[in-house]
């Protein structure tokens, strides 16, 4: 079963705008972290925001933040004012404490950024 | 700081060929971890290492894939023999211990099998 799902494959966002790329999860481990990363089209993987499961305070990162619905298993990533190097493949990770420390990835969002 | 370093960045080698794909990972981190992308799988784990020790290969797709971790600096993926379908972009990541602690990925090994 698929235990990260970004529903929309690609998004449109006009510069300076705001947008919020969608992640909804899976799990039953109380214990787990959300990631996001950001994969430009030179190809590397560029961490941008974690979440934790006990954290009571949404993550926020420069112009990134993570709206964290914890009942809905939603952690969304917002990105304010963006800019055309925003440009780029997004995913969504998911780490479960009692599974071991790999990554469950999303199959991405790709954001593009007009003038 | 030197994040992940992998080598090659291009490989492109010809089916039935030995490939075999590098990382230095972060120095201090304990865990390293081999990802490959592919358009129709997106990213999959391949293995993990803590320590040195293989904890997770699951992710290893069949005989021909082998992965070592000889000391805490360096880590090789080894496919023999390369097949078509392995052609892929590889990472490398690591990180230090504890849920919380973010895999920084290396660069990526794009790898073509004719």
């Amino acid at each position: 079963a698929q235990k990260i799902t970004q529903t929309q494959p690609g998004m449109f966002v006009q510069e300076k705008e705001a947008v919020t790329l969608d992640c909804t999860y899976d799990t039953s481990d109380p214990s787990y972290g959300l990631f996001w990363y950001k994969q430009p089209s030179s190809g590397e993987m560029i961490f941008l925001i974690y979440q934790g499961s006990y954290d009571q305070q949404n993550a926020t990162e420069g112009r990134y933040s993570l709206n964290f619905q914890k009942a809905r298993k939603s952690a969304n990533l917002v990105i304010s004012a963006s800019q055309l190097g925003d440009s780029a493949m997004y995913f969504c990770a998911m780490r479960e404490g009692r599974s071991g420390y790999a990554l469950n990835f999303g199959k991405g969002t790709s954001l593009l950024v007009t003038p | 700081d030197a994040g992940v370093i992998q080598s090659p960045r291009h490989e492109v080698t010809e089916m039935g060929q030995e490939v075999t794909l590098r990382c230095k990972p972060i120095s201090g981190h304990d865990y390293l971890f081999w990802y490959r992308q592919t358009m129709m799988r997106g990213l999959e784990l391949l293995i993990y290492f803590n320590n040195n020790v293989p904890i997770d290969d699951s992710g290893m797709p069949e005989d021909r894939f082998s992965a070592k971790m000889p000391n805490a600096s360096f880590s090789t993926l080894k496919i023999q023999p390369s097949e078509p379908r392995d052609s892929a972009v590889y990472f490398c990541a690591s990180s230090s211990s504890g849920l919380t602690d973010t895999q920084y990925f290396g660069p990526g090994t794009r790898l073509t099998v004719l």
